[in-house]
């Protein structure tokens, strides 16, 4: 079975530093996705960046980048010079190649302090 | 851009009330999917069509949820009667058939059972 551990229930970082969020996943599928959103407090799911379990080099979309280290189960988003309207829920999702089901974390809520 | 579209935004219904959520996903995406996000949780998969089949619905609560997509297009998810503890977002998705590729979320229902 698939699962999704991000073992950082909150953070905090000042503004306009960069800031790593944790993102451990466990699977069986051979072919798989791992994908970050952000969660606002109004709720709607927003997606940031997207690894494929094929991509050699690692996912970047704009501020955000994902540390993506296979051997590990390791994929890990950083977010460089954080703003305030970074704080939000973030979420790590496990999708599956074979089906498009994504398994998510508990969530990291981050706060950026100005 | 194109949206998954969701109504209503918001709900409060009275226990033992039916309450029913839409969704109508972006044009040509064949798979589309029904999660549910308690507070302060990761969302989960309640259901999954491929147009207009079921293909997973192991975490729909059969006695009183109902989900269908009569024409392999839009979506209703049904809760009938409704208690306290469905109180949660309700999230529609969409994708290219059931995979990673185009996952799309709605901004979701949030429902209040009174």
């Amino acid at each position: 079975a698939q699962k999704i551990t991000q073992t950082q229930p909150g953070m905090f970082v000042q503004e306009k530093e960069a800031v790593t969020l944790d993102c451990t996943y466990d699977t069986s599928d051979q072919s798989y996705g791992l994908f970050w959103y952000k969660q606002p407090s109004s709720g709607e799911m927003i997606f940031l960046i997207y690894q494929g379990s094929y991509d050699e080099q690692n996912a970047t979309e704009g501020r955000y980048s994902l540390n993506f280290q296979k051997a590990r189960k390791s994929a890990n988003l950083v977010i460089s010079a954080s703003q305030l309207g970074d704080s939000a829920m973030y979420f790590c999702a496990h999708g599956s190649g074979n089906t498009g089901k994504l398994i998510f974390g508990q969530g990291t809520t981050l706060q950026v302090k100005p | 851009e194109a949206e998954v579209a969701q109504s209503p935004r918001y709900k409060i219904t009275e226990k033992s009330q039916a309450v029913a959520f839409w969704c109508d996903p972006i044009s040509g995406h064949a798979t589309l999917y029904w999660y549910r996000q308690i507070l302060g949780q990761g969302p989960e998969l309640l259901v999954q069509f491929q147009d207009e089949s079921v293909v997973d619905d192991s975490q729909l609560p059969k006695d009183r949820f109902s989900a269908e997509r009569l024409k392999g297009v839009d979506s209703t998810l049904k809760i009938q009667p409704a208690e306290l503890g469905d109180s949660a977002m309700y999230l529609c998705a969409s994708s290219f058939s059931g995979a990673n590729y185009g996952y799309t979320f709605g901004s979701g229902t949030r429902l209040t059972v009174v």
